[in-house]
């Protein structure tokens, strides 16, 4: 059983460009939630969504950021017009209908 | 909205010492206290859960407790090695809610 998997695990944009990332979570998991690392601090949510809904969206930024979970393929978190603040890493967790959540290698996204 | 604090941000130990850090919630209602260890650029791993139905967990040489009544829950590394060296999050959360992270403890353990 694959983990989490995430890509890309690296990613550059200049100011202004968009950035994608994705998600699959593990097989038999329909949980998966987003979460914001800044250099040197916690992990901070984001968003937490089911198959093809969003659940809680409470820790993302209104403007400029979405996130969906289709029914076919990964979850997408996007970052339109990205600013240097937006630098950090990406994480995200999938959990089965039971609580653990299991992390990603995380997209480490540097704008510049 | 739940907020956890976490205790000490950083923590030297000697090899073979004991390591504790600790957290409290504010939301009675979370029932999941998951502890995640996170090495340098890498993931955050999930090293021991506990459930608000028990008071105490343990894994070999690490072990969780949990005070709900004063909502307060402690990791203990017992015989402490060189490869624990790591960030340790502690969190929070209700049912399949999302986790609310504690803010850190860098631990070092010296041979």
């Amino acid at each position: 059983n694959a983990g989490v998997m995430q890509n890309p695990r690296h990613l550059v944009r200049r100011r202004g460009q968009e950035a994608r990332l994705r998600c699959s979570p593990m097989k038999g998991h329909s949980h998966v939630y987003w979460y914001r690392q800044l250099p040197e601090e916690g992990l901070k949510f984001m968003v937490y969504l089911q198959k093809e809904n969003i659940i809680d969206e409470s820790g993302m930024p209104k403007e400029r950021f979405s996130a969906e979970f289709p029914k076919e393929g990964p979850s997408i978190l996007r970052i339109q017009q990205v600013v240097r603040g937006d630098s950090a890493a990406y994480f995200c967790a999938s959990s089965p209908e039971g609580i653990e959540a299991f992390f990603g290698q995380g997209t480490r996204l540097t704008v510049v | 909205g739940e907020n956890v604090e976490q205790h000490p941000s950083t923590l030297s130990v000697q090899e073979g010492d004991s390591a504790v850090i600790k957290c409290t919630y504010s939301d009675s209602a979370s029932n999941y206290f998951p502890w995640y260890k996170q090495e340098l650029g890498k993931r955050p791993q999930l090293i021991i859960d506990i459930r608000s139905n028990v008071g105490e967990k343990k894994d070999q040489r690490i072990a969780v407790t949990l005070n709900k009544t004063a909502k307060h829950f402690s990791l203990h590394i017992t015989e402490t090695q060189p490869e624990d060296s790591a960030v340790y999050f502690c969190a929070a959360s209700k049912n399949t809610d999302k986790l609310i992270f504690g803010t850190g403890t860098r631990l070092q353990v010296f041979p």
